[in-house]
């Protein structure tokens, strides 16, 4: 079984429902972070959370929320989903002495 | 926030070829990351770097911290198709409170000809 582990792999929605992609780990890592990947643009960080009481804001947050509902959990929403959010989705997990980043498979989100 | 330079963007070599890209950026980083991704996968972490001029090597993948700091590459010798991918540098940028988040840089996209 994966570390870190994504679901749905793959999402169409439409425009203006709420949706949520959620993410576990089996690392025991306390860091876990959202990131979206778009075509030649790299991967840019939305939130991240140290802790299960601490959020935080990325780069691009707009638009989308987060809950850290556990160590293991955390979970991505988008609250009235757009076109320009279809893309990839990923979340990664890293522990408080390193910062060295462990991804999980992706999620592929389009929205029509 | 700083941001890493990553080249090229893209390149198409041929099976067996070596294979070089970089990473800049003008602020200094105190570690430097290389990771790999394949088609339809997430990321996967190929070399950590964690000190300035450090030569490290994974099988046919050899990377180095740049003694500025401000830089880095990776090398692929002797490619293989399974070498495919995109690959992403990245960096530890301080987010307050002694916290710091990863930055990535927009990536290389490799190609091999068989």
């Amino acid at each position: 079984d994966a570390d870190v582990t994504q679901t749905p792999r793959n999402r169409i929605t439409k425009t203006g429902k709420r949706i949520m992609l959620e993410c576990s780990q089996t690392k025991g890592h306390d860091r876990m972070y959202w990131y979206r990947q778009d075509p030649g643009l790299g991967l840019r960080l939305i939130y991240y959370s140290f802790d299960v009481k601490d959020i935080n804001k990325g780069e691009i947050s707009d638009g989308y929320s987060v809950s850290r509902q556990a160590q293991a959990k955390f979970s991505l929403s988008l609250e009235s989903a757009i076109p320009n959010q279809t893309a990839l989705y990923f979340c990664a997990t890293s522990d408080l002495m390193n910062t060295e980043a462990f991804f999980g498979q992706g999620t592929r989100l389009t929205v029509v | 926030g700083q941001q890493l330079n990553q080249s090229p963007q893209s390149m198409f070599i041929q099976e067996g070829e070596d294979v070089s890209m970089n990473c800049t950026s003008s602020s200094i980083f105190n570690t430097w990351l290389w990771y790999k991704q394949d088609p339809g996968e997430g990321p996967v972490l190929l070399i950590a770097l964690y000190k300035a001029g450090e030569l490290t090597s994974n099988g046919r993948l050899t990377a180095q911290f740049g003694i500025t700091r401000k830089d880095s590459f990776l090398n692929i010798s002797a490619s293989i198709p399974s070498d495919v991918g995109i690959y992403f540098c990245a960096g530890p940028t301080y987010s307050g409170a002694g916290s710091y988040q990863l930055t990535f840089g927009k990536g290389t996209k490799l190609s091999v000809i068989p």
